[in-house]
């Protein structure tokens, strides 16, 4: 079955430490994204590409990197700049083909800071 | 700009009523509009587009919703609710040129009493 994996479903991260999500496709999209889902505020942008080993900064991109090295693959990184970093975080793909941009969306990562 | 304002961040219905969710859009250029449906602790799924092939759409689960351009309006309706209906929903629009933002809506959380 064709679709997107995230892992972990939860993590717990100590404040100062690095983390890294995990998202994996295998609908051959070309485009990925990352969103943060926090209560009451939708989905906000973290970091978008839409080809290989390019990418670009969503809305809320400070204290977070991302990295495109394969075409399936687009792991986020939360990073110690990022105050506060417990949310829900989705990750989600797309063709570029089609004009309307209808996204999938993995099952999602909830990080906790401790 | 574009952007999206859902009403009402909760709605409760009882089982059988009709559900209505409402969603109002900006848009400075033909927009292409989504609603989304999300399960507690899930990634979001489609529920049904608006491309401009019809103003009125149709979706899964007896979902339906329709494009109104005089009222920059995109409500999802459902004559009867079932308890399964109850989780978040949410709205979002896309520039028509296949641009790779999508902008969402903060969601409603709908909720159906017995």
């Amino acid at each position: 079955d064709g679709g997107i994996t995230q892992s972990p479903k939860y993590l717990f991260r100590k404040e100062g430490q690095n983390v890294t999500l995990s998202c994996e496709q295998n609908l051959n999209h070309d485009a990925m994204y990352w969103y943060r889902q926090d209560p009451g505020q939708g989905l906000r942008l973290i970091y978008y590409s839409q080809i290989v080993n390019d990418f670009q900064k969503g809305d809320i991109a400070e204290g977070y990197s991302v990295s495109r090295e394969k075409k399936e693959s687009f792991p986020l990184t939360v990073t110690s700049a990022q105050k506060n970093p417990t949310a829900f975080y989705l990750c989600a793909s797309s063709t570029l083909a089609g004009v309307d941009n209808e996204q999938f969306f993995g099952p999602g990562t909830r990080l906790t800071v401790l | 700009a574009q952007s999206v304002t859902q009403l009402g961040s909760h709605v409760s219905v009882s089982e059988g009523a009709l559900v209505l969710l409402r969603c109002n859009y900006s848009s400075s250029v033909p927009p292409y509009l989504f609603w989304y449906v999300q399960y507690p602790n899930q990634g979001l799924q489609l529920l049904l587009k608006y491309t401009s092939a019809a103003t009125l759409v149709k979706g899964i689960n007896g979902f339906e919703a329709e494009f109104k351009k005089s009222e920059t309006s995109f409500h999802l309706t459902k004559p009867s609710a079932h308890m399964s209906d109850a989780a978040e929903y949410f709205c979002a629009v896309s520039l028509n040129t296949g641009g790779f933002k999508t902008i969402f809506g903060a969601g409603t959380r709908l909720f159906v009493k017995a």
